[in-house]
């Protein structure tokens, strides 16, 4: 099915240890974008992507990084992870405003 | 980014029609109104978005208000799927990239 795959769907992580999460769409979407969602609350943006080779912070991008080098791709790495991003992170994709977003179904992340 | 506002909870019986509000005063000549709804544990799903007509797709109506400073989501016929928290969110379309900013949205109730 056309969509957007986020892998893996879950994981833990021990503090200091690091990890990458893959993003894939397959609908030639231009513009990616990654959430997290702490419980209770809603989607807080990471980083953000508008293009094949292009990257941008978000409001909280601190202890993230990205990376679009194919435009169906984007992923988000934890260089040193620790227990404050214990979240649930979802990827987006879009075309222009006019149109809608796509998000794939959540990495649960835990971090201890 | 414009805000919007919403009330924390609703509830409905199964089988009747839902409205839900959305105040946005301070929205602009470009910004999309769009409705996102988010099952649990499930990533946030596109519902329904318009500019100034009132628009309806197989999932929702929308109706805008005739000065744009608030919307509705009507959900014709509400099942126990429908329950989920509902997000009302002001994107501008008047700039080369977009990302939208998530509130804490209404949670909707389905009771049989």
């Amino acid at each position: 099915n056309a969509g957007v795959t986020q892998t893996p769907k879950f994981r833990v992580l021990k503090t200091g240890q690091s990890m990458t999460l893959l993003c894939a769409q397959d609908m030639n979407h231009e513009y990616m974008y990654w959430y997290r969602q702490d419980p209770g609350m809603g989607l807080r943006l990471i980083h953000y992507s508008v293009g094949e080779g292009t990257t941008a912070k978000g409001e909280v991008p601190d202890g993230y990084n990205v990376s679009r080098l194919k435009k169906q791709n984007f992923l988000l790495g934890l260089e040193s992870a620790a227990p404050s991003q214990t979240s649930v992170y979802f990827c987006a994709s879009t075309w222009t405003a006019n149109y809608g977003y796509t998000f794939g179904s959540g990495t649960r992340l835990t971090v201890v | 980014d414009a805000k919007t506002t919403q009330p924390n909870s609703m509830e409905s019986n199964e089988e009747e029609p839902v409205h839900l509000p959305c105040n946005h005063s301070t929205i602009s000549g470009t910004d999309y109104i769009h409705w996102y709804r988010q099952l649990p544990s499930q990533g946030p799903e596109y519902v329904i978005h318009g500019l100034t007509s009132n628009v309806n797709n197989r999932m929702a109506s929308l109706a805008i208000a005739e000065d744009r400073k608030s919307s509705t989501l009507i959900l014709h016929r509400a099942t126990l799927r429908d329950a989920a928290v509902y997000y009302c969110i002001l994107r501008d379309g008047n700039t080369g990239f977009q990302k939208l900013v998530f509130g804490t949205g209404t949670r909707l109730l389905v009771s049989p």
